[in-house]
């Protein structure tokens, strides 16, 4: 979808560097996620964020953080805590519906090109 | 929390043939389940999706079945053809999961002419 951006393309981390991953949206979504995909597996949810300011850990959030300080970014800083960092990660965005009170319901989720990150 | 399965991990078809992707899920509560086509290389694209108050939805070549009391869904490619290859996935909401998507390990599917 050209409404969601990723940059880098590729992206090479040294030992004990941090780096920093773009996601950028012009769908005015509410709702942002970061997923890993390693070869042959399926995506894992790293982080997600409903809306701005306010973000939750989803299943591999170790080695990883992220900020939220505009709707549009939801950028991912992969740490020299995270051991095995190579992997292709995709940034994804949908909107937020309330199907009721307290609860709403899940909408198709739009993702960008992903970003590739190797270790040199 | 939710676990989603997906069989087979690889299928190869003829060209005009069709294909039959399964999906079993743990959360009885889970409500929402798409379907993603991803090309080497590139993003994952929502191909179709269904909720669980319909039993079954179509878009043209594409469709999709949903068994809440045995808790799989299937997707079906009619008359395949080779821009059909892809790996597609699965995914369910886990509602005891915080709703959040959970993907299964994906099906590579290879269409031969």
């Amino acid at each position: 979808d050209g409404g969601i951006t990723q940059s880098p393309k590729y992206l090479f981390r040294k030992e004990g560097q941090n780096v920093t991953l773009s996601c950028e949206q012009n769908l005015n979504h509410d709702a942002m996620y970061w997923y890993r995909q390693d070869p042959g597996q399926g995506l894992r949810l790293i982080y997600y964020s409903q809306i701005v300011n306010d973000f939750q850990k989803g299943d591999i959030a170790e080695g990883y953080s992220v900020s939220r300080e505009k709707k549009e970014s939801f950028p991912l800083t992969v740490t020299s805590a995270q051991k095995n960092p190579t992997a292709f990660y995709l940034c994804a965005s949908s909107i937020r519906l309330r199907a009721q009170i307290g609860y709403f319901s899940n909408q198709p989720q739009h993702f960008g090109d992903g970003t590739r990150l190797s270790i040199l | 929390g939710e676990n989603v399965e997906q069989h087979p991990s690889t299928l190869s078809v003829q060209e005009g043939d069709s294909a039959v992707i399964k999906c079993t899920y743990s959360d009885s509560a889970s409500n929402y389940f798409p379907w993603y086509k991803q090309e080497l290389g590139k993003r994952p694209q929502l191909i179709i999706d269904i909720r669980s108050n319909v039993g079954e939805k179509k878009d043209q070549r594409i469709a999709v079945t949903l068994n809440k009391t045995a808790k799989h869904f299937s997707l079906h490619i009619t008359e395949t053809q080779p821009e059909d290859s892809a790996v597609y996935f699965c995914a369910a909401n886990g509602y005891s999961y915080g709703n959040k998507l959970v993907f299964g390990a994906g099906t590579i599917l290879r269409v031969k002419s």
